[in-house]
């Protein structure tokens, strides 16, 4: 079975400091990685992917993650923090090998709440 | 170009009653997706269609949960004897049909029942 673990309910950071969201995950094969931000009383909204290639990804606003597989994590990562980036994000997985017809299933982590104090 | 669309954005009912939740997803995408989210939770797979099939409904927390894509296209949720239990917010999602596709969102439906 596949499974998310995002271990920080909350991570607080200032204006223009680096901020680190994390993410370790569990999959019987290799995976595919998925982080979304949500806004109050809003959907989620994709921020970016790992599927294969360099581990190093880069998304929408100004966001990365980095892929790793010895420590099977995927954390989320900004090298300056805007107030705005303040939301609740959510880590992601997919296992594409899944028996059957399981393979488009996504697995959320419980969601880490970001504030981005001014 | 429009994205997932759910109808109604709120929903009250009555322990006991029976309620429907409509998606329309993007156009053009195979999978549409449903999942629950709780208070301070993570969204919960319910189920997920490829055209019209259920192609996994493991999720469905019991059989008075029952989803359907008749058409490949819209879909509904459908809840008998809703429960309190049942309160939360219903998310529906559609993706290409590949497995690296990421799932668009849309602004959910917020189920009370009292």
């Amino acid at each position: 079975a596949q499974s998310v673990a995002q271990p920080e309910d909350q991570v607080n950071v200032a204006e223009g400091n680096p901020l680190t969201v994390k993410c370790t995950y569990s999959v019987s094969g290799n995976p595919y990685l998925f982080w979304y931000v949500q806004y109050p009383n809003r959907g989620l909204q994709f921020l970016l992917k790992y599927i294969t290639g360099d581990n190093l990804v880069k998304g929408s606003y100004g966001f990365e993650a980095e892929f790793n597989k010895s420590q099977t994590s995927f954390h989320l990562k900004k090298p300056s923090a805007l107030v705005s980036d303040s939301a609740l994000y959510f880590c992601a997985v997919r296992d594409p090998y899944a028996g059957g017809t399981s393979y488009g299933k996504l697995t959320f982590g419980q969601g880490t709440i970001l504030t981005v104090h001014p | 170009g429009a994205g997932v669309s759910q109808t109604p954005s709120n929903k009250v009912t009555e322990k006991g009653k029976y309620v429907e939740l409509r998606c329309d997803p993007i156009s053009g995408h195979t999978a549409l997706y449903w999942y629950r989210q709780s208070l301070g939770q993570g969204p919960e797979f319910l189920i997920y269609f490829q055209g019209t099939g259920a192609a996994d409904d493991s999720g469905l927390p019991n059989d008075r949960f029952f989803a359907v894509r008749p058409e490949g296209s819209v879909s509904t949720l459908k809840i008998q004897r809703t429960e309190r239990g049942d309160s939360a917010v219903y998310l529906c999602a559609s993706s290409l049909k590949n497995s690296n596709s990421p799932l668009h969102f849309g602004n959910g439906t917020r189920l009370t029942v009292t």
